[in-house]
């Protein structure tokens, strides 16, 4: 239990829609990662959030984005869903402090594209 | 753009034996180094860590080995439990980088 929870599990869209999910981590935690998991990969950074301002982002286009709150939480958005971002969505939270490697993972949220 | 590779997609030991789960990466500014274990259904959970100054870490029945020379590193479970079964990512980034780049994973079998 990391105390980093994800809402929802499982979701299920169509391509074109926009998705929101949401990353609720543990008080403290005032760094936040976003990670795709694609079947069969390893999880890929999408982008980090510290102190509500985004600090750093891997290899994605603009139509995925970000927001983390004062309360510890988070969110990722997708535009525009294309089949390929089918995939698990992972959020990670890092006590402040510590350094980013010492991630705390939520179960994620699985999102299926149609 | 496949920084860090785990070649050995499953693995099967018998409990009590020894599991060794190798990881090998090509960007020589990585200079730290972990490995998470994931349940199905859970997020990856992080297991041990190594920096570069350091070729060895051991916390219990797991042992981090790093060969920066041959940019290779391992990870031991001795003795292997059934409830070590999971899925076993090696992660790697440049220090103080959040871009932390993740192997594809192990399933580790340990059967009883």
């Amino acid at each position: 239990e990391t105390g980093v929870t994800q809402s929802p599990t499982h979701l299920i869209k169509t391509r074109g829609q926009q998705v929101t999910l949401r990353c609720s981590s543990q008080s403290g935690h005032n760094t936040v990662s976003w990670y795709q998991q694609a079947l069969g990969q390893g999880p890929q950074f999408i982008f980090q959030y510290y102190r509500e301002e985004e600090n750093g982002r891997g290899n994605f286009p603009p139509r995925f984005s970000g927001l983390q709150f004062p309360n510890y939480s988070s969110e990722l958005n997708v535009n525009a869903l294309e089949l390929d971002d089918s995939a698990l969505y992972l959020c990670a939270s890092t006590p402040s402090g510590t350094t980013a490697s010492e991630q705390f993972f939520g179960p994620g949220t699985r999102l299926t594209v149609l | 753009d496949q920084q860090v590779k785990q070649n050995s997609p499953s693995l099967s030991v018998q409990e009590g034996r020894i599991s060794i789960l190798n990881c090998d990466y090509t960007n020589s500014m990585f200079d730290y180094f972990l490995w998470y274990k994931k349940y199905p259904a859970e997020g990856p959970t992080f297991l041990i860590s190594i920096s570069s100054i350091k070729d060895k870490n051991e916390d219990g029945r797991f042992t981090v080995f790093l060969n920066k020379s041959a940019k290779h590193l391992s990870l031991h479970i001795v003795p292997s439990q059934p409830g070590d079964s999971a899925v076993y990512f090696c992660a790697a980034s440049e220090y103080n980088n959040n871009d932390m780049r993740f192997g594809a994973g192990t399933r580790l079998t340990v059967k009883p």
